[in-house]
């Protein structure tokens, strides 16, 4: 089985601030891990991901993400936050060894930036 | 923007009734998988379709059920609705069975049932 947590429900950090948004995961194989966004009644948004290499992952409109095999986690991360990130951003998980394609979404962080 | 187009936008159906949500996928991309996203919850994977045929489900009954025709495009049927049936539904679109891939998803269907 696969799963993933989000722990924090929401984030609120102050425009300019570094930001994080934590996320564990648990697969029996190799992880694939993403992040999305999602905008007020819009569908989800691709981030960024892990596949394999360099733990630091670089993705869309500033984000990063650390993958960290030890920890099972991989925190979402920005430098300096704008008031535009705030949204609903979900971390997923995709094992290959079990259902092929199935992708298991966290429930969700909301991240609020304050001006 | 994605290039993924999902109909209809809203409906409102009633407990019993049967509903089609269609999708047309990115373009260039064969496979098509559908989640449900419940209120205040992350998306929960349905099933996936690769070169017509299901290659994936989730923890749904058979009531929920779907089909990919030869130009990828998708639909998800859903007979004998029940309340809890209400949520949005995503058709996301991916490359090569969605395997490695990140998924581009539609803006999505939001099912009401009364």
């Amino acid at each position: 089985a696969q799963s993933v947590a989000q722990p924090e429900d929401q984030v609120k950090v102050a425009e300019g601030n570094p930001l994080t948004v934590k996320c564990t995961y648990s697969v029996s194989g190799n992880p694939y891990l993403f992040w999305y966004v999602q905008y007020p009644n819009r569908g989800l948004q691709f981030l960024l991901k892990y596949i394999t290499g360099d733990n630091l992952v670089k993705g869309s409109y500033g984000f990063e993400a650390e993958f960290n095999k030890s920890q099972t986690s991989f925190h979402l991360k920005k430098p300096s936050a704008l008031v535009s990130d705030s949204a609903l951003y979900f971390c997923a998980v995709r094992d290959l060894n079990t259902n092929a394609g199935k992708s298991t979404f966290g429930d969700g962080t909301t991240l609020t930036v304050k001006p | 923007e994605t290039g993924v187009t999902q109909s209809p936008t809203h409906l409102i159906k009633t407990r019993g009734q049967q509903v089609t949500l269609r999708c047309s996928s990115q373009s260039g991309h064969n496979t098509v998988s559908w989640y449900q996203q419940a209120l205040g919850q992350g998306p929960q994977f349905i099933f996936q379709y690769y070169r017509e045929e299901e290659n994936g489900r989730g923890n749904f009954p058979p009531r929920f059920s779907g089909l990919q025709f030869p130009n990828y495009s998708s639909e998800l049927n859903v007979n004998a609705l029940e309340l809890d049936d209400s949520a949005l539904y995503l058709c996301a679109s991916s490359l090569a069975g969605g395997r490695t891939g990140e998924l581009f998803f539609g803006e999505g269907s939001r099912l009401t049932v009364l």
